[in-house]
């Protein structure tokens, strides 16, 4: 167990829509880092917030935004959704300039129909 | 897009015997983590080397690193059933947790009791 946790597990939602996926970071560390995972692939890198501000972006489009609240907390957003964006989407937690090392929680499983 | 790639991409063995999965990866590397993913959920650290570093022992695992083939190698010895996952060799190009993570696209191990 790393104690980062996510909710939901999983979700259902119909293309078009908008969703929100959350990610509690273990104690006392101040980044998240969201990674989209296809089946059968590696996560890819989606964003990463460092003390409440974005932090490096990978190659995904505006419609994935983020958030870090300021107990670290994350949250996930994507609209406008696509059947392509069906993955597990995990977020990984870690303390900053403490090494390269990062906690994945268990993930959240988005399904779009 | 990846940094790296697995080989094999699946790997089927009996327990008792050891597993060795190799990683290739495209640009020069500050450091390079091996993760595991157990069905499809979340990734667990197992262990960490260094650009300067060429061999790296945690427990049954043994961690190569050749910077000039640009390429790393996981071994596993005395398997055990346990062991069955996906292992996914992960490079950064810093030395901070600040730094996104750039995941290969994996090795799916079995191992037979």
């Amino acid at each position: 167990e790393t104690g980062v946790t996510q909710s939901p597990t999983h979700l259902i939602k119909t293309r078009g829509q908008q969703v929100t996926l959350r990610c509690s970071s273990q104690s006392g560390h101040n980044t998240v880092s969201w990674y989209q995972q296809a089946l059968g692939q590696g996560p890819q890198f989606i964003f990463q917030y460092y003390r409440e501000e974005e932090n490096g972006r990978g190659n995904f489009p505006p419609r994935f935004s983020g958030l870090q609240f300021p107990n670290y907390s994350s949250e996930l957003n994507v609209n406008a959704l696509e059947l392509d964006d069906s993955a597990l989407y995990l977020c990984a937690s870690s303390l900053g300039r403490q090494g390269p090392e990062q906690f994945f929680g268990p993930g959240t499983r988005l399904t779009v129909l | 897009s990846q940094q790296g790639e697995e080989d094999p991409q699946a790997l089927s063995i009996q327990e008792g015997e050891n597993a060795t999965m190799n990683c290739s990866y495209k640009t020069s590397i500050n450091n390079l983590q091996w993760y595991r993913q157990n069905s499809g959920r979340g990734l667990v650290h197992l262990i960490l080397i260094r650009s300067n570093e060429r061999e790296k022992h945690s427990g049954r695992l043994r961690v190569t690193l050749d910077t000039s083939k640009k390429s790393s190698s996981l071994l596993i010895t005395a398997s055990r059933a346990a062991d069955t996952a996906s292992y996914f060799c992960a490079t950064t190009l810093g030395s901070y947790n600040t730094d996104k993570l750039i995941f290969g696209t994996g090795t799916r191990l079995q191992v037979f009791p």
